[in-house]
């Protein structure tokens, strides 16, 4: 069974650069699939940030390519992602994923990161 | 970029009633390109249909979805208790690749 599992640092001052891990259990991250970050602010919807795959290629969100790293361990089966920068706006849930066909078919069960002076 | 544009924001049900909710893209989006979730308070969103139409593993066949070109609609044939929650559908985008969501529309018990 696929299980996906995020950590990092859950309270940022603005300015900071948001580092976060995911952790992929139950299947390779060489498997083929490109693998997403997705995020929610409280109460909000979801917003996409941004895909990787076992090779490294990577989308970006435009709107956040600017800011946004995300990157691969396949010793490790591990997914990252990078945010620099950050304000109150990037105040969110944050979530990996594995892409299926176009959609999300596993995800992980998100963490907060608050930015907050 | 593709906007999705969820209705209604709010659809008020009782269990056993039969609900439609509406996804309508800004440009034209491939069916294989659109997606629908649901999500409960306090947890991820869990994927319930893909390829428009196409049921993910383990979800009930009360769930249904449809649609083509910019209108797609996920229909629940009869709302059980446990599909009160807030759905997304999503579409993916190839120029540039990306992926985008609507707005969402809560199911409420009536």
């Amino acid at each position: 069974q696929v299980q996906l599992q995020e950590w990092g640092a859950g309270l940022l001052k603005p300015s900071e650069t948001l580092s976060l891990t995911c952790g992929v259990s139950g299947y390779s991250i060489n498997g083929g699939h490109y693998w997403s970050w997705i995020r929610q602010p409280p109460g909000k919807g979801l917003e996409w940030i941004g895909e990787i795959v076992h090779s490294g290629d990577t989308n970006y969100n435009p709107s956040l390519k600017s800011r946004v790293t995300i990157s691969v361990d396949t010793s490790k089966n591990y997914l990252s992602l990078k945010l620099s920068s950050v304000t109150a706006a990037d105040t969110a849930v944050y979530y990996c994923a594995r892409n299926g066909d176009y959609s999300a078919d596993y995800w992980g069960q998100g963490t907060l990161v608050t930015v907050s002076s | 970029e593709i906007v999705l544009t969820q209705s209604p924001g709010t659809l008020s049900l009782s269990p056993g009633e039969r609900a439609t909710l509406s996804c309508r893209a800004s440009q034209s989006v491939s069916s294989t390109y659109l997606a629908w979730y649901q999500q409960k308070p306090g947890q991820a969103p869990r994927l319930l249909i893909y390829g428009a139409s196409r049921r993910a593993t383990g979800i009930a066949d009360r769930f249904s979805g449809g649609g083509s070109g910019t209108d797609f609609t996920l229909t629940i044939s009869r709302v059980e208790p446990e599909d009160f929650a807030v759905y997304y559908c999503q579409q993916y985008g190839t120029s540039p690749p990306m992926y985008t969501f609507g707005q969402g529309t809560k199911l409420e018990i009536k």
